[in-house]
C-alpha cells in the first residue's frame, strides 16, 4: 500500500518568513495529494490540493508543488503570520470506488510573532 | 466543518464495553469515511462508505464495524473497546470518489474515545 512521509515534524519560523513543509510518497499511481491544516481541538480543514496532471498551484500565500518523477510534493507558505500556527498534514491517495487517503505523520508550524 | 456533526464528541468506556460513535451529514453526499488519529501516525483509514449498505475496509479496520442505513447518517462500532482503541476518531465526507476534478474531502469535529 501507500506510504507517506512528512518532513519535518515540527517548524518554527518568524512571522514574515516563509515556511516549507515536505512529503514524499511511495505508489506511483497515486494521483492525488490535498493539504490539511489542522488547529487544537478541531478537525482537519482541507486547505489545498493538487492532482498528478499539474506541476503547481498556488492560492493567495500557499503553493504547492508536486515532482511526479521523484514522487514528492511540498507545501509552501509565504508570508507566515501567528494564525498560521496550526499541525499541517499531506495526503496522498490513488482513485478507486473511494478516495483512500493516506496521510503522513504532520508538521507542527509556529509561527513567531 | 462542511455540514458534519458527530456524537458524542467526548466519550470514556471500560474495556470490553461495546461503543458506537455517530457521523451526520447534511450535505447528503455520497461518501462517507471513518479515520482514527493518533500521535506520529497522522490519520489513518478503518472504513469507507461509498452509497447506503455500501461500505469497505480501509488501513486499520480490526475490531471496528460500521453501518450506514441512511445517506446522512454513517455508524462506528467497537464490538468490545480495547485500550489500543483509545484514539480520536474523525469523520468526512465527500461528494464524489474524485478523478481529475472533485474527491475533496471534509472532516468533523471529531470524537475523542478513551478506553480505561
Amino acid at each position: 500500500g501507500e506510504n507517506v512521509e512528512q518532513h519535518p515534524s515540527t517548524l518554527s519560523v518568524q512571522e514574515g518568513d516563509s515556511a516549507v513543509i515536505k512529503c514524499t510518497y511511495s505508489d506511483s499511481a497515486s494521483n492525488y495529494f490535498p493539504w490539511y491544516k489542522q488547529e487544537l481541538g478541531k478537525g482537519p480543514q482541507l486547505i489545498i490540493d493538487i492532482r498528478s496532471n499539474v506541476g503547481e498551484k498556488k492560492d493567495q500565500r500557499i503553493a504547492v508543488t508536486l515532482n511526479k518523477t521523484a514522487k514528492h510534493f511540498s507545501l509552501h507558505i509565504t508570508e507566515t503570520q501567528p494564525e498560521d500556527s496550526a499541525v499541517y498534514f499531506c495526503a496522498a491517495s490513488t482513485k478507486g470506488s473511494a478516495r483512500q487517503l493516506t496521510f503522513g505523520s504532520g508538521t507542527q508550524l509556529t509561527v513567531l510573532p | 466543518d462542511a455540514g458534519i456533526t458527530q456524537s458524542p464528541r467526548h466519550k470514556v468506556t471500560e474495556t470490553g464495553t461495546p461503543v458506537t460513535l455517530r457521523c451526520h451529514q447534511t450535505e447528503n453526499h455520497r461518501y462517507m469515511y471513518w479515520y482514527r488519529q493518533d500521535p506520529g501516525h497522522g490519520l489513518r483509514l478503518i472504513h469507507y462508505s461509498y452509497g447506503v449498505k455500501d461500505t469497505d475496509k480501509g488501513e486499520v479496520s480490526d475490531g471496528y464495524s460500521v453501518s450506514r442505513s441512511k445517506t446522512e447518517d454513517f455508524l462506528l462500532t467497537l464490538e468490545s473497546a480495547t485500550s489500543s482503541q483509545t484514539s480520536v476518531y474523525f469523520c468526512a465526507i465527500s461528494a464524489t470518489s474524485g478523478g481529475s476534478t472533485g474527491g475533496e474531502q471534509y472532516f468533523g469535529p471529531g470524537t475523542r474515545l478513551t478506553v480505561t
